[in-house]
């Protein structure tokens, strides 16, 4: 069945760092790869999302690229800032018609 | 676009009480809502799948008489948690899909305390 692996966490960077966050995946077929993110005590929020092999995503700063040579979808964003701590989910979607299958999500701390 | 709300955002009931919980697409039409249980520092879980007009497909291990899905129209689904437990408490948080797309679109979550 379809997995997502998200970098295990918690991920501790002062502000102004380099952020990555690691997603690999197994999936049937041509699944789309989505980032979540989840502030405390609130629902999730799609931050971006990437729908065929070798597109980038991209929102708020966050970047991320479907390669699909490698299963992956790693998160990126070039400097963090305190607001971004958070948790971030790593998901698939296979068909129009199925369930999409989320990682076990990875909890960011930005530390003045 | 693509707002779901859900209502209400918290609840305290006491233990053997029903609560329901509502889940809504305010801005586009719902053909697929999903329900999940997220417990402290732990990735969501997916309970049930329901499609508009349809019977709920429930995961494995969730009680289907304990947890009562409905997806009466496009725009809202609701939850009941009947006969609620201590063991029940958790956030509940329901997502929403359109037709053709693969794209889900959540709500804010509903904290769930059974005393």
């Amino acid at each position: 069945g379809d997995s997502v692996t998200q970098m295990e966490g918690p991920v501790t960077l002062s502000e102004e760092a380099f952020l990555t966050i690691n997603c690999t995946y197994t999936a049937t077929g041509y699944p789309s790869l989505f980032w979540y993110v989840q502030y405390p005590g609130e629902g999730l929020q799609l931050l971006l999302k990437a729908t065929k092999a070798d597109d980038k995503g991209s929102n708020k700063g966050f970047e991320a690229t479907y390669r699909k040579e490698t299963t992956s979808f790693h998160l990126e964003k070039g400097s963090v800032q305190v607001s971004d701590s958070a948790v971030y989910f790593c998901a698939l979607s296979s068909t129009n018609a199925g369930k999409s299958t989320f990682g076990d999500g990875t909890t960011l701390t930005v530390k003045p | 676009g693509a707002v779901v709300s859900q209502h209400p955002s918290w609840v305290i009931c006491k233990s053997g009480t029903s609560v329901k919980i509502e889940c809504r697409s305010l801005d586009f039409q719902a053909t697929t809502m999903f329900w999940y249980r997220q417990f402290p520092k732990q990735s969501l879980m997916l309970m049930a799948t329901s499609n508009e007009g349809s019977k709920a497909t429930y995961e494995q291990g969730v009680e289907k008489d304990k947890f009562l899905i409905n997806h009466a129209s496009l725009t809202l689904s609701t939850l009941t948690v009947t006969s609620a437990h201590p063991e029940d408490s958790s956030f509940y948080i329901c997502s929403a899909r359109g037709h053709r797309t693969d794209t889900q679109y959540f709500g804010p979550g509903t904290r769930l305390t059974v005393l």
